[in-house]
């Protein structure tokens, strides 16, 4: 069955440090998102992409967070500085069609000290 | 806008026992309607999904949901628990559109813990 793959799985960084994620959206889906988990929340969007394009990116922290889809495939999620407030589960998901069901990877444990 | 409302922060079942988490939604319209499973250091798992039609949808693991428009409500049931089904329930709503912007609202979540 495929998969959204994400990594890392965890990482740990220290405060003013840049990161990134990656995340490899079922073969085919279009549709990809960010989510950001805190302890504890639901997941909260980020930004989603349609294609290469972005959709929504109106949750996004735009003065430390970035996001690409370059070629409409994978996706990268940077945070340059990290801040503390940042600790969360970096969750990916894809989907196929307009009815189509979201579909999570595992996520990306971020924890900064 | 859109939300929902989970009012179980957490939730004790004995296994064996039946299971029945709470789902409120406010939306203008008829949503889609999810339930997410995760477990500890993992991503979401759907569990069952309600788009139109019948309003009782069964999912995976034995699970089911009932939409009623009237309450604005999904609530997720399960007649007996086993003990693997520990984890946290997120019930989440999205927008029907033709547009592309389609996103979900989650919930708070509702976390289960299964007693021996």
């Amino acid at each position: 069955e495929a998969e959204v793959a994400q990594s890392p799985r965890y990482k740990i960084t220290e405060k003013s440090q840049a990161v990134a994620f990656w995340c490899d959206p079922i073969s085919g889906h279009a549709t990809l998102y960010w989510y950001r988990q805190i302890l504890g929340q639901g997941p909260e969007l980020l930004v989603q992409f349609q294609d290469e394009s972005v959709v929504d990116d109106s949750q996004l922290p735009k003065d430390r967070f970035s996001a690409e889809r370059l070629k409409g495939v994978d996706s990268t999620l940077k945070i340059q500085p990290a801040e503390l407030g940042d600790s969360a589960m970096y969750l990916c998901a894809s989907r196929l069609g307009i009815q189509e069901t979201q579909y999570f990877g595992p996520g990306t444990r971020l924890l900064v000290l | 806008a859109q939300s929902v409302t989970q009012p179980d922060i957490h939730i004790t079942v004995s296994e064996g026992a039946s299971l029945e988490l709470r789902c409120n939604y406010s939306y203008g319209a008829t949503p889609y309607l999810f339930w997410y499973v995760q477990s500890p250091g993992q991503g979401l798992q759907l569990l069952l999904k309600y788009f139109s039609g019948d309003t009782l949808v069964q999912g995976i693991k034995g699970f089911e949901a009932e939409f009623k428009r009237s309450q604005s409500s999904f609530n997720l049931r399960k007649p007996s628990v086993h003990w693997s089904d520990a984890a946290e329930y997120f019930c989440a709503v999205g927008p029907i559109s033709s547009g592309s912007a389609r996103q979900l609202t989650f919930g708070s979540g509702t976390q289960l813990t299964v007693l021996p």
